[in-house]
């Protein structure tokens, strides 16, 4: 089945500063990727998403680029505020389209 | 609009005791529902999901069993709870096209600690 990687696990940054959370996943008939972010205490929520027609997605500070011969997507989030500060999981559909396979989650902790 | 219920929120419980979470959506027919674990150091696991009334896959074998009585209504249940059921429990809802034609919906979650 589907397995996703998601590297940090953890990342600090300075406000205004840029971060970029990588994943990378396992079954090539995945085509939908979608960024959840989750606050402390709720269930995630989704920020940004992107099928596997379209190799970059931008909205407003957020942008999702995707790679389907390497098999890997990435979060890139520009200009970070404290409020930015959240666990980030990226995730993949599983072959039938049925269900979302999760990677292990990224700690952000932007700091003033 | 559409919501999702999910109860109860926090739960402690001692070890071999039974546990059922419930999980209600509102404003939508015929929803895709999951189950989804979330414990520390290991991001949100998929547990069971379901395409329609009794209809179950479970993606982990454990000793949790999902149920879907009603259209929109799964319920998370076990007879024994072991120390390593602890975790954060999440219960989504996507339409029932696929995962890939919107987002997945989260409920708040349940907490449970087992003693």
């Amino acid at each position: 089945g589907e397995n996703v990687e998601q590297h940090p696990s953890t990342l600090s940054v300075q406000e205004g500063d840029s971060a970029v959370i990588k994943c990378t996943y396992s079954d090539s008939a995945s085509n939908y990727f979608p960024w959840y972010k989750q606050e402390l205490g709720k269930g995630p929520q989704l920020i940004i998403d992107i099928r596997s027609n379209v190799g970059e997605k931008k909205d407003q500070r957020i942008a999702v680029t995707l790679n389907k011969t390497a098999k890997h997507f990435s979060l890139h989030i520009t200009e970070t505020q404290p409020e930015d500060s959240a666990v980030y999981f990226c995730a993949a559909s599983n072959q039938a389209g049925t269900a979302l396979i999760f990677g292990k989650g990224t700690t952000l902790s932007v700091s003033s | 609009s559409q919501t999702i219920h999910q109860w109860p929120a926090t739960l402690v419980q001692p070890v071999g005791s039974p546990l059922s979470l419930e999980c209600t959506v509102e404003g939508t027919s015929n929803p895709n529902l999951y189950w989804y674990r979330q414990a520390a150091g290991r991001g949100l696991q998929l547990l069971f999901y379901s395409v329609g009334i009794g209809q179950i896959s479970s993606e982990v074998p454990q000793n949790l069993s999902a149920s879907r009585p009603q259209d929109r209504q799964f319920i998370l249940s076990s007879k024994k709870l072991l120390l390593s059921d602890s975790g954060f429990y999440l219960c989504a809802w996507s339409p029932l096209a696929g995962v890939d034609t919107g987002e997945l919906f989260f409920g708040e979650g349940s907490r449970l600690t087992v003693l």
